[in-house]
C-alpha cells in the first residue's frame, strides 16, 4: 500500500481480554515505531524496531505490553490482560533511512476501547 | 510521561487570520517538529526544524526552532476552514537520524469560523 497501514481500525474488547493490533509499515522502512494517545493528548512513546531488532522498549507501560516485527516488516503490538486505562488510540509509524533526517509516517491509528 | 507544553490549548479564530501557538520544554530538544492531526486519522508531518534558531516555511506555515532548543513556534498565515484540526509539536533529543523517539506536545486545537 502507499501508506502505513493498521488493523483493525476499531477494537472493543472486555476487561482481562488479550489483544493484538496490526502495523503494516511502508514497504522496505527500516524503522518502525508504535505510540499510545489517550484522549486529549499527544501520543506517547512506547517502544521502537530497527529491522527486527527491537532497540527501545522504555516506554512500554508494563509487561502486560508485548510488541514484535520477526521479519523486519509487519509488526504486532499485544495487550495482555486488558484494563479500562489501556483505552487509547494506538499509533504506528515507519520511516525509511535511520541515518538522515528523513521523519516517519503515521498510520490512521486503531482505537481500542477496554469495557 | 514528559510532554511538551504547547499554548494556547485551543483557539478560536476567523477566517483569514493569523494564527500563533508555541512549545516549550524544560530539557533541550535537537530537533523540532509540528504535525497536525485530524479526527480520526493519524499525525501529518507539517514542518520539521533540525538547528537552533532555524526559520522554515512550507506555504502559509512559518515555524522557528528558539536559540536556547527549549522551544518552537508555529505561525499560520492567512488561516482558512481546512485549517481546523489538532497542531501538536514534538520534540527528538538525538541531533542527527531518526531512529529515536519523539516526545510530543499536548496539542493546540484550532477551530476556524467563516
Amino acid at each position: 500500500g502507499a501508506g502505513v497501514s493498521q488493523s483493525p481500525r476499531y477494537k472493543v474488547a472486555k476487561r482481562g481480554q488479550d489483544v493484538a493490533l496490526r502495523c503494516d509499515p511502508i514497504s522496505g522502512h527500516v524503522s518502525l515505531f508504535w505510540y499510545q494517545q489517550a484522549l486529549g493528548q499527544g501520543p506517547e512513546f512506547l517502544t521502537y524496531f530497527q529491522n527486527e531488532a527491537q532497540l527501545d522498549k522504555s516506554g512500554l507501560p508494563s509487561d502486560r505490553f508485548f510488541a514484535e516485527r520477526p521479519e523486519g516488516s509487519v509488526s504486532t503490538l499485544k495487550i495482555q490482560r486488558t484494563q479500562q486505562e489501556d483505552s487509547a488510540v494506538y499509533l504506528c509509524a515507519s520511516s525509511f533511512f535511520v541515518a538522515v533526517n528523513t521523519e516517519a509516517f503515521f498510520g490512521q491509528g486503531t482505537r481500542l476501547t477496554v469495557v | 510521561g514528559q510532554q511538551l507544553n504547547q499554548s494556547p490549548q485551543s483557539m478560536f479564530i476567523q477566517e483569514g487570520e493569523d494564527v500563533s501557538m508555541n512549545c516549550t520544554s524544560s530539557s533541550i530538544f535537537n530537533t523540532w517538529l509540528w504535525y497536525k492531526q485530524d479526527p480520526g486519522e493519524g499525525p501529518v508531518l507539517l514542518i520539521a526544524l533540525y538547528k537552533a534558531g532555524e526559520l522554515t516555511s512550507n506555504g502559509r506555515l512559518t515555524a522557528q526552532f528558539g536559540i536556547t532548543r527549549k522551544d518552537s513556534f508555529l505561525n499560520i498565515s492567512a488561516s482558512i476552514p481546512s485549517d481546523v484540526g489538532i497542531y501538536f509539536c514534538a520534540g527528538r533529543k538525538v541531533s542527527t537520524g531518526t531512529a529515536s523517539k519523539l516526545t510530543f506536545g499536548t496539542g493546540t486545537r484550532l477551530q476556524v469560523t467563516l
